[in-house]
């Protein structure tokens, strides 16, 4: 079984900082890593994924996110954040055989002006 | 436009009565699921569904069942309701293939049983 770790639930920055929020993951076998999106009252977004290939994927409006097999984890990142960028971002991973995702518990980004 | 509806979008329900939640999706998919959302936490599976007439159990099924009448639509059924299934609800759809690992979101339903 898929398991996904979000190690910190609340992340506050200011507008024009960079960010970093943490996913590690556990799963033995062929794995696609995404990152979804939630602003606040909505349903969640896809921003992108990672199967093969170069371990940093680029998503929307900026964000990036860098594979480690080494260290089970898949980092998303964002250089200069924007006040809309606050929303409640999740880390999922799911088995290349099948279509079930296994989400994490997502972190709150607060981008303070 | 919006690609996966869902209907309604909040509702108030009283302990032991009929709760029917309702998702049509324009993305031609196959695949359909629904989720429950508690407040601070991810998205757990209720059910899902790969096509029409046929529905799958998810990691939390007990209290709820689903309805694939159709490839478009996906009903969430709870025959009675229990003040623990207070919980916002999101249905998502998927594609086969090489991309059935992207879910795309309705907005959601908030339900409150009281």
């Amino acid at each position: 079984t898929q398991t996904v770790s979000q190690s910190d639930a609340h992340v506050t920055v200011f507008e024009g900082d960079s960010v970093e929020l943490r996913c590690n993951y556990s799963y033995g076998g062929s794995i696609y890593l995404s990152w979804y999106i939630q602003h606040h009252g909505r349903g969640l977004q896809f921003l992108l994924k990672y199967y093969s290939g170069n371990p940093v994927v680029q998503g929307v409006n900026g964000f990036e996110a860098e594979f480690s097999k080494s260290d089970s984890s898949f980092h998303l990142r964002k250089a200069s954040v924007h006040w809309s960028d606050s929303a409640v971002y999740f880390c999922a991973v799911s088995a290349n055989n099948n279509n079930r995702i296994f989400f994490g518990d997502g972190t709150q980004l607060v981008v303070k002006p | 436009e919006a690609a996966v509806t869902q209907s309604p979008r909040s509702k108030v329900a009283v302990t032991g009565g009929k709760v029917t939640l309702s998702c049509h999706q324009t993305n031609n998919h196959d695949y359909m699921y629904w989720y429950r959302q508690d407040t601070g936490h991810g998205l757990r599976l209720i059910h899902y569904s790969y096509v029409a007439d046929s529905t799958e159990k998810g990691d939390i099924p007990d209290g709820y069942k689903a309805s694939r009448p159709s490839q478009e639509n996906f009903s969430l059924i709870l025959e009675l309701a229990s003040l623990s299934q207070t919980a916002v609800y999101f249905c998502a759809s998927s594609d086969r293939g090489k991309d059935q690992d992207t879910q795309y979101f309705g907005p959601g339903t908030r339900l409150l049983v009281l």
